[in-house]
């Protein structure tokens, strides 16, 4: 049972485009999701968290929206750049228990084509 | 930002033998974790540990795994014996605090099994 869903498998868009990656959880005690961004051959980086007393957190490009009574969220880049090409991962963990074991989605692939 | 590093970044060992994968996370980092990812599968939390000591482990730490960091040098795990189902990549992370901290990874490190 998969608990952290990620959509679309892998997304192209046009450079200047806004791209979307849709994420959806199943455990109700999540309440921490960071997205990874990964570059190949490299370890995932952090890009954006949200906590799940907030809808919405934005950062420069980077937007996460929240829904937490439908249990899903979405990664909006807007203005998208070739250099965004990349892995995106949605994570989650309920904290509460202070050691933060990270869930992670399969992942989608971006693809800017400039 | 702060980096992890991982070594070695590729191993390729016969079923049965021993490996360790080493870490070395961000120097004043406390928290410690490891992950697993199989080819085309999303990253599945091992372990963590804090203060020297395993404080939560998923079904995938199996008694053949174990993770130590002695004096505050390379956080290590070992897996003896090997298995072929313990081909993947797997992830080193660190964070400063726990719950809710990011999480910093290294670039993995690439294990096949023969």
């Amino acid at each position: 049972q998969q608990q952290v869903r990620q959509s679309p498998q892998s997304l192209t868009v046009w450079e200047g485009e806004t791209a979307i990656l849709n994420c959806s959880y199943e455990d109700s005690t999540f309440n921490y999701f960071p997205w990874y961004q990964q570059f190949p051959g490299e370890g995932p980086a952090l890009l954006i968290s949200i906590r799940s007393v907030s809808d919405k957190k934005e950062d420069g490009r980077f937007t996460i929206f929240f829904n937490k009574r439908e249990k899903k969220l979405s990664l909006h880049i807007t203005d998208s750049q070739p250099g965004d090409s990349a892995t995106y991962f949605c994570a989650a963990s309920a904290n509460d228990s202070g050691y933060n074991k990270l869930t992670f989605g399969k992942g989608t692939v971006l693809l800017v084509s400039p | 930002g702060p980096k992890v590093l991982q070594i070695p970044s590729h191993q390729i060992i016969d079923m049965g033998q021993m490996v360790t994968l080493n870490c070395d996370p961000v120097s004043n980092h406390l928290y410690f974790y490891w992950y697993k990812q199989i080819l085309g599968q999303q990253m599945e939390f091992l372990v963590n540990f804090y203060n020297g000591k395993v404080m939560e482990k998923s079904k995938l730490f199996k008694d053949q795994f174990s993770v130590e960091r002695p004096d505050g040098s390379y956080f290590t795990l070992k897996i003896q014996p090997t298995a072929l189902e313990d081909s993947a990549v797997y992830f080193c992370a660190s964070s400063l605090t726990g719950g809710g901290d990011t999480q910093y990874f290294g670039p993995g490190t690439r294990l096949l099994v023969l």
